[in-house]
């Protein structure tokens, strides 16, 4: 089975430059999670699509971040414009959704992000 | 505010030994408590989920223990071997919450 796929693995810009994160959460799933990993903070969550619906996005840094989920299979995280700060590993994680907080997340390999 | 507590040292012990990792909270009361293991350059993978009316869970060499008293959760590798050897973070969530919060992880290094 195929399981969260995510793109691109590695994405080195330049501060100022546009970035957008994708994401394929596994067939069936109906919740989908970005999260944010650094070394100093560790795995945060920036937010939580339901049913294509962004239930809570509380985590999200700033305006800057933007992050869609025009379908079943697919999302996107956008950072506009980057700044090196963003630097950090993004994961995208998805979950069946059907019991609340008994799921477990099924994450993808991440997206290293350097911004120079 | 809340906090998930797990030991930021490095966990180091010999092939063949039980390996014990822990996991404390304060200002939480979850009602799961899940254990992932993360290797280097990849996402974390679920390993086993507990709820808060459970005492242990067990998973071929894997065992979880969910004190709601102590508030804290114990993550045992029995036999462990080197390719166990990576870091494992508890994850809690709340009742009525999709959503989990993430300990810090400890790494485990397992040596032959």
């Amino acid at each position: 089975d195929a399981g969260v796929i995510q793109s691109p693995r590695h994405e080195v810009t330049e501060m100022g430059q546009e970035v957008t994160l994708r994401c394929k959460p596994i067939s069936g799933h109906n919740s989908l999670f970005w999260y944010r990993q650094t070394m100093m903070r560790g795995l945060e969550l920036l937010i939580y699509f339901n049913n294509n619906v962004p239930i809570d996005d509380s985590g999200m840094p700033e305006d800057r971040f933007s992050a869609k989920m025009p379908n079943a299979s697919f999302s996107t995280l956008k950072i506009q414009p980057s700044e090196p700060r963003d630097s950090a590993v993004y994961f995208c994680a998805s979950s069946p959704g059907s019991e609340l907080g008994g799921q477990p997340q099924h994450f993808g390999d991440g997206t290293r992000l350097s911004i120079l | 505010s809340q906090k998930i507590e797990q030991n930021s040292e490095a966990l180091n012990i010999q092939e063949g030994k039980t390996a014990t990792l822990t996991c404390n909270y304060t200002n939480y009361s979850p009602a799961y408590l899940q254990w992932y293991r993360q290797d280097p350059g990849r996402g974390p993978v679920f390993l086993l989920l507990i709820r808060e009316n459970e005492k242990e869970k067990r998973k071929e060499r894997l065992k979880v223990t969910f004190d709601t008293t102590l508030k804290q959760s114990l993550f045992h590798i029995t036999a462990s071997q080197p390719a166990d050897s990576a870091t494992y973070l508890c994850a809690l969530t709340s009742g009525g919450s999709y959503i989990p919060t993430f300990g810090r992880g400890t790494s485990l290094i397992v040596h032959p």
